[in-house]
């Protein structure tokens, strides 16, 4: 079935350094791809979408580029803060058969230090 | 501005015991679900529902009921509570199936 496999963390950064956390995915059909942000006690919020092959989601100077000839979406952001902590998780919702599911990957825990 | 509502915020039961965990949103959605989240899974799909009077189950639906009487609300039942459900229970809600899901704030239960 489809899945999603991110990065393990945790990943501990200092500030304004280059992030990458890495996401590949294994699906059938032509999902939708997602990077969803979840801080500490909070539930997940949207960060940024694609919807096909060569899409750029991006929002907050986050970035993902959807790659079918690599099945990735990996998250970068040129300078990172101390507000960017928190649990970042790429998913990928299949188009076909209406259910809406989400699969996510396991979630990457990220720290940035002053 | 409410969002997706869900409540209780924490809850401790006993294992046998039986309760409903809440989920309301004020968007007008169609679609509706249910995820548990668990160290090192990620979220994964109990439950969802396309629209009012319609649910189906996701990948992990075993232990729990839903039902979808109005479109605001979708509550999620634990009919005899074990530890294994012991988790983070969020609630997303979406225009339609393909739409990005607008999450809650999650219920954190756990089952003694």
């Amino acid at each position: 079935g489809d899945s999603v496999t991110q990065m393990e963390g945790p990943v501990t950064l200092s500030e304004e350094a280059f992030l990458t956390i890495n996401c590949t995915y294994t699906a059938t059909g032509y999902p939708s791809l997602f990077w969803y942000v979840q801080y500490p006690g909070e539930g997940l919020q949207l960060l940024l979408k694609a919807t096909k092959a060569d899409d750029k989601g991006s929002n907050k100077g986050f970035e993902a580029t959807y790659r079918k000839e690599t099945t990735s979406f990996h998250l970068e952001k040129g300078s990172v803060q101390v507000s960017d902590s928190a649990v970042y998780f790429c998913a990928l919702s299949e188009n076909s058969g209406n259910t809406g599911k989400l699969i996510f990957g396991q979630g990457t825990t990220l720290q940035v230090k002053p | 501005n409410a969002g997706v509502t869900q409540t209780p915020k924490f809850q401790v039961l006993k294992t046998g015991q039986s309760m409903t965990l809440q989920c309301a949103q004020d968007m007008n959605h169609e679609y509706m679900s249910w995820y548990r989240q668990d160290p090192g899974m990620g979220l994964r799909l109990i439950h969802y529902s396309v629209g009012a009077g319609i649910t189906d189950q996701g990948e992990v639906p075993n232990g729990y009921n839903v039902s979808r009487s109005t479109t605001e609300d979708f509550p999620l039942r634990l009919l005899s509570a074990a530890p294994s459900q012991t988790s983070v229970y969020f609630c997303a809600s979406s225009r339609s199936a393909n739409q990005p899901q607008h999450f809650g704030d999650g219920t954190r239960l756990s089952i003694l």
